[in-house]
């Protein structure tokens, strides 16, 4: 059964320090991995999409890797802010005409000032 | 450009009344789709479109209708509200399957 599981399922930091967020897969075929940050009460928005040969991705002070071997992602945030504090959500997409998307249950991030 | 719009933001329903959800999108996206998120849980797919007048069921498909008479709107129909049906309600639309998927603001139902 195809499945993405991330970890921590919560986390709270301190304004300005760093933090990277897992993402484990089993969906096979492989396609792409996305990220996407969802701030409460709103839809998820894209920070990155990964193909099988990337391995890594930045936006901004987001950094995405992808480790396709292994089936492992980790998103890493660059010197928090306070407007961080969201969810961040791991999906990722099959291929071959199994383009399904399958969700993590996210990532509850919070900075604190 | 508006992006994904949704409407209504929120809605009270009682069980067994019927309710469409409005869905649009001023970005000429072929591919469209719904979802509800509940809490503890993904997004979890329930019905997607690949364009005008092709529609297929996701994966909590039961309880919902939608059609595509045009590449612009994508409505989703609750025939008979039950309690389950309690969730946030996203729609989204991406250029392709295989490109990121563009999310509206949601809509958050009740039914009591």
């Amino acid at each position: 059964k195809n499945q993405v599981e991330q970890s921590p399922q919560s986390l709270i930091i301190l304004e300005g320090k760093n933090c990277t967020l897992q993402c484990n897969y089993t969906v096979s075929p492989f396609s792409n991995l996305r990220w996407y940050k969802q701030d409460t009460g709103r839809g998820p928005v894209s920070l990155t999409i990964m193909t099988f040969s990337e391995n890594t991705k930045s936006n901004g002070r987001y950094t995405a890797t992808l480790d396709a071997d292994t089936k492992q992602s980790s998103l890493h945030i660059t010197a928090s802010q306070l407007s961080d504090s969201a969810s961040y959500i791991c999906v990722v997409s099959g291929n071959f005409g199994n383009e399904k998307l399958t969700f993590g249950t996210g990532t509850r991030l919070t900075i604190i000032p | 450009n508006a992006g994904v719009t949704q409407t209504p933001k929120f809605q009270v329903l009682k069980t067994g009344q019927s309710m469409t959800l409005q869905c649009a999108q001023d970005m000429n996206h072929e591919y469209m789709s719904w979802y509800r998120q509940d809490p503890g849980m993904g997004l979890r797919l329930i019905h997607y479109s690949v364009g005008a007048g092709i529609t297929d069921q996701g994966e909590v498909p039961n309880g919902y209708n939608v059609s595509r008479s045009t590449t612009e709107d994508f409505p989703l129909r609750l025939l008979s509200a039950a309690p389950s049906q309690t969730s946030v309600y996203f729609c989204a639309s991406s250029f392709s399957r295989q490109g990121p998927e563009f999310f509206g603001p949601g809509t958050r139902l009740t039914v009591l």
